[in-house]
């Protein structure tokens, strides 16, 4: 079965603290997979996508990993912000001949003074 | 350049009523998607429309329904309201052939059903 599963749920962390956060996926053909921030009652925005081939990838304080041998990434934040409380989603793209992906759970990062 | 624009922002509804959700994509394009999200839960995909036409479609039941128009913004129509058809209704855009790109959202409908 496709499926894409995230952890923790969610997580509280100190503002300047660091956190990581795990994506699992099980699906195939994979196409990419894309690390989306979803602030409260707004749409996602993409952060960073990884392909097969990519094994990290950095966006400001996001530094996103892939081991596609494990399919397994990861998403780390340094240096918390405030700003940085969100919903985080794991999104893995198929590759077929017609367009799916498939949304992970997310997990919800709080960031506190 | 605007983004995806969504209406209305709040819709509350009455059990078994008809709501009609309204998405405009970012100028140039063509594929629209439609999700639903609950409550501390993830976005289910609900609706594909490319070009005009129905491309793929998530589990839902048949009162959820859609259209795309010619000018590629689209409607989302949810019949016989229930209670648990509460959630932010998202919709997202792309470019027409371009599998694997990121999805640009709307900042989604709120649908309350009392």
């Amino acid at each position: 079965k496709n499926q894409v599963e995230q952890s923790p749920q969610s997580l509280i962390i100190l503002e300047g603290k660091n956190c990581t956060l795990q994506c699992n996926y099980t699906v195939s053909p994979f196409s990419n997979l894309r690390w989306y921030k979803q602030d409260t009652g707004r749409g996602p925005v993409s952060l960073t996508i990884m392909t097969f081939s990519e094994n990290t990838k950095s966006n400001g304080r996001y530094t996103a990993t892939l081991d596609a041998d494990t399919k397994q990434s990861s998403l780390h934040i340094t240096a918390s912000q405030l700003s940085d409380s969100a919903s985080y989603i794991c999104v893995v793209s198929f590759k077929t001949s017609y367009d799916k992906v498939i949304f992970g759970p997310g997990t919800s990062l709080s960031v506190i003074p | 350049e605007a983004g995806v624009t969504q209406s209305p922002t709040h819709l509350i509804k009455t059990r078994g009523q008809q709501a009609t959700l309204r998405c405009s994509p970012i100028s140039g394009h063509t594929s629209v998607y439609w999700y639903q999200q609950a409550l501390g839960l993830g976005l289910q995909f609900l609706l594909w429309y490319d070009e005009g036409e129905e491309r793929n479609r998530g589990n839902f039941p048949p009162r959820f329904s859609g259209r795309q128009f010619p000018n590629y913004s689209s409607e989302l129509n949810v019949n016989a309201l229930e209670l648990e058809d509460s959630a932010l209704y998202l919709c997202a855009s792309r470019p027409t052939g371009t599998v694997g790109e990121k999805l640009f959202f709307g900042s989604g409908t709120q649908l309350s059903v009392l």
